[in-house]
């Protein structure tokens, strides 16, 4: 598809697995995002990719997660020993360089539900 | 990056005129404005973007005033379609980087 595709699209797991969350962003876009949602509420950012640049990790909740970019184009977000607290939709989006807008687009997200 | 406000929720009826007004007080020469909006279950997607007097397109109306310290996005004629999350976004178009979506404007459409 044209658009950025995450996987899995809903995932239940015990409190204290590791999960893995994929992001397939739309093709040639140099910018990726993940961003949470709780229940009711905004979109609190996690992480930002840029091209080569180191990624802007500033978001990221704690060192349970952490996200890699493999050239430059599939992203994984990974949480380690997951808590109830990790519940939420994880959402990816990305964005092309010299876009004026800066438009970012996103996937349906993937929901992360901890038992 | 500049924070915004913005009403939590409104309700509105179909063929009414929607005014959804953010303050942005310390908004920044570079930035942007910036609206998106999010259905349940989807990631939010892009509606309008300005950065002075008034901007239109398919979809809604974006007004900002000289002072830029808010705007207003109008949407004319809601159907019961356009119920949704509202988020307005201040930033520099060149360095998106942690975009801040904050809670957003929940728009009730009823019949």
């Amino acid at each position: 598809g044209a658009g950025v595709s995450q996987s899995p699209s809903n995932k239940v797991t015990e409190k204290g697995k590791d999960v893995e969350l994929r992001c397939d962003p739309i093709s040639g876009h140099t910018a990726l995002y993940w961003y949470r949602q709780s229940l009711g509420q905004g979109l609190e950012f996690l992480i930002y990719f840029q091209g080569n640049s180191a990624p802007d990790k500033s978001g990221l909740p704690s060192d349970r997660f952490s996200a890699e970019r493999t050239g430059g184009s599939v992203s994984t977000l990974t949480i380690q020993r997951t808590q109830q607290e990790d519940s939420a939709v994880y959402l990816c989006a990305s964005s092309p360089t010299g876009l004026d807008t800066g438009e970012l687009f996103f996937g349906e997200g993937s929901r992360l539900t901890v038992l | 990056l500049a924070k915004t406000t913005q009403p939590i929720s409104m309700d509105s009826y179909e063929g009414q005129e929607v005014n959804i007004t953010c303050s942005h007080n310390n908004i920044a020469t570079n930035d942007y404005i910036t609206w998106y909006q999010q259905f349940p279950s989807q990631g939010p997607r892009f509606i309008i973007q300005g950065y002075k007097t008034k901007v239109t397109n398919e979809v809604a109306s974006l007004f900002i005033p000289a002072d830029r310290k808010s705007s207003t996005l109008s949407l004319p004629r809601v159907s019961l379609s356009d119920t949704a999350v509202y988020y307005c976004l201040v930033g520099d178009r060149g360095s998106q980087g942690n975009l801040i979506f904050g809670k957003g404007t929940k728009l009730s459409v009823k019949p």
